[in-house]
């Protein structure tokens, strides 16, 4: 079962951009996947951003701002979720998560974003 | 609009058996429209998915946890549930279900959660 490796945890200041990555085991390769996105603060159950396939297949949550957003870096294998224009109420977990054809779905360890 | 709520025991002894249900609300489990899941998490840790089934019974689980897990529906309910075998402190957990979109195959919905401790 492949692993999803992300950060344990990340902090920017109000105002600015987090990039928070998710990198994909060497035999997954990134873009074959959509990269899904949730967000998770305390007590609270994970709620679905976005997900991200290419610039042309790509979708925002209900009610999810724009400056969240999502891309790949191919040459990391990895896929990224960009938050532009922190606030405190973005201070959260984030997970990432693939779902392979036929396979189990595969979930990040999640990051720990603090906004300072 | 739709709701999921887990119910169940918050305490089960090791080696018994785990049993929640979830209870959909303001839909049917029987529109055939989407898959229902449970997913699990440690405390303090991250997600872990369980398994999925279909209103007609199908179901599809983790292979790491397959040995001890069975979903099941009742359509007439519009509930399905968990139960997870010979359960140990390592299942401690809070237990998701979540409701999956196969267009796109993801979880969109998700319940409150609800603790479940193993211990003595």
């Amino acid at each position: 079962q492949p692993v999803l490796t992300q950060p344990p945890s990340s902090s920017a200041s109000p105002g600015e951009s987090a990039r928070l990555t998710c990198t994909l085991p060497s035999d997954i390769n990134v873009g074959s996947y959509n990269i899904y996105w949730y967000q998770q603060k305390p007590g609270s159950p994970p709620r679905y951003l976005l997900y991200y396939y290419s610039d042309s297949d790509k979708g925002q949550g209900s009610g999810v701002p724009s400056r969240f957003s999502g891309s790949k870096d191919a040459s990391a294998n990895t896929g990224i979720l960009l938050i532009s224009g922190l606030q405190s109420e973005d201070e959260a977990d984030y997970y990432c998560m693939i779902w392979p054809s036929n396979a189990p779905v595969v979930f990040g360890g999640g990051t720990k974003l603090t906004v300072l | 609009q739709v709701q999921l709520q887990e119910s169940g025991p918050g305490l089960v002894k090791p080696s018994q058996t785990l049993s929640l249900t979830c209870t959909v609300s303001g839909g049917s489990i029987s529109s055939g429209d989407y898959y229902w899941s449970w997913i699990r998490q440690p405390p303090g840790k991250g997600l872990e998915w369980i398994g999925y089934i279909y209103y007609s019974g199908s179901t599809y689980y983790n292979p790491s946890l397959k040995s001890r897990v069975t979903i099941s529906v009742d359509t007439s309910k519009n509930q399905f549930s968990l139960k997870l075998s010979s359960v140990t402190a390592a299942d401690t957990a809070v237990y998701y279900c979540a409701r999956v979109d196969y267009v796109l195959w993801y979880f969109d919905l998700w319940g409150r959660g609800t603790l479940v401790t193993v211990s003595s």
